[in-house]
């Protein structure tokens, strides 16, 4: 079965930077992106960037530009997504996603269990 | 960047209920919007894609429809586990944008 399976809770000072990994298992990693996306407590969900694992491609959604980084290992099948220059407001839940087309429609259908990140001093 | 616009941002209903929630893009995005169900303290599910296509395993008392700038999902007859949050989204040229979501909640 699909899963993918996210690292622990982080707690972080302002300025600092924080990697979250995303280990998949299941089906082929390379076959499909990772989404990475963002909630933060009581908020909606805010999409950051999607990866290709084949070729590393990335993109980045323009809210985080030159902060976000995203990477991969495929000999381990696990993506990663580094955020840079800590701020309290970077404090949520973060997700990885399987990305899929459906139909045409990008989207992803099977999601991490999330990894909590505090921003604090 | 295409902004996504849920009403309403809460809505209150009994079980049985047939519920409709509206979403609308800024600007066209022909059929290229998925929905989502969130529970607390649990990730995302997808219900719904390319606007009214049901996703594998979720119950056909949930709808949507739309094109362009406006779509809808309807559930037919609310269930105790429809209680939750929903999200739609948008993916333009991989660029994603979600709603600032719905709240079912038991009335």
């Amino acid at each position: 079965q699909v899963q993918l399976v996210q690292s622990g809770a982080e707690v972080k000072k302002p300025g600092a930077s924080v990697k979250v990994s995303c280990k998949a298992s299941g089906y082929t990693f390379t076959s499909y992106d990772v989404n990475w996306v963002r909630q933060a407590t009581g908020q909606g969900l805010e999409w950051m960037g999607w990866m290709n694992p084949n070729s590393g491609n990335t993109g980045y959604a323009q809210t985080f530009q030159g902060r976000v980084t995203m990477t991969r290992n495929t000999s381990i099948s696990t993506a990663y997504m580094q955020l840079s220059s800590l701020r309290s407001e970077d404090t949520a839940v973060y997700y990885c996603a399987r990305g899929v087309d459906k139909g045409g429609t990008k989207t992803s259908d099977y999601w991490g269990q999330g990894t909590l990140v505090t921003v604090s001093s | 960047d295409i902004q996504m616009t849920q009403s309403p941002s809460t809505l209150s209903a009994s079980v049985g209920d047939r519920v409709t929630i509206t979403c609308r893009a800024s600007q066209s995005i022909s059929s290229w919007l998925a929905w989502y169900q969130q529970k607390p303290g649990k990730a995302p599910k997808l219900l719904i894609y390319k606007a009214s296509s049901l996703e594998s395993g979720v119950p056909s008392r949930f709808s949507g429809s739309g094109s362009g700038t406006e779509f809808t999902l309807t559930i037919s007859s609310l269930q105790p586990d429809d209680f939750a949050t929903y999200y739609c989204q948008q993916c333009n040229s991989y660029s994603w944008t979600f709603g600032q979501g719905t709240k079912v909640e038991i009335k």
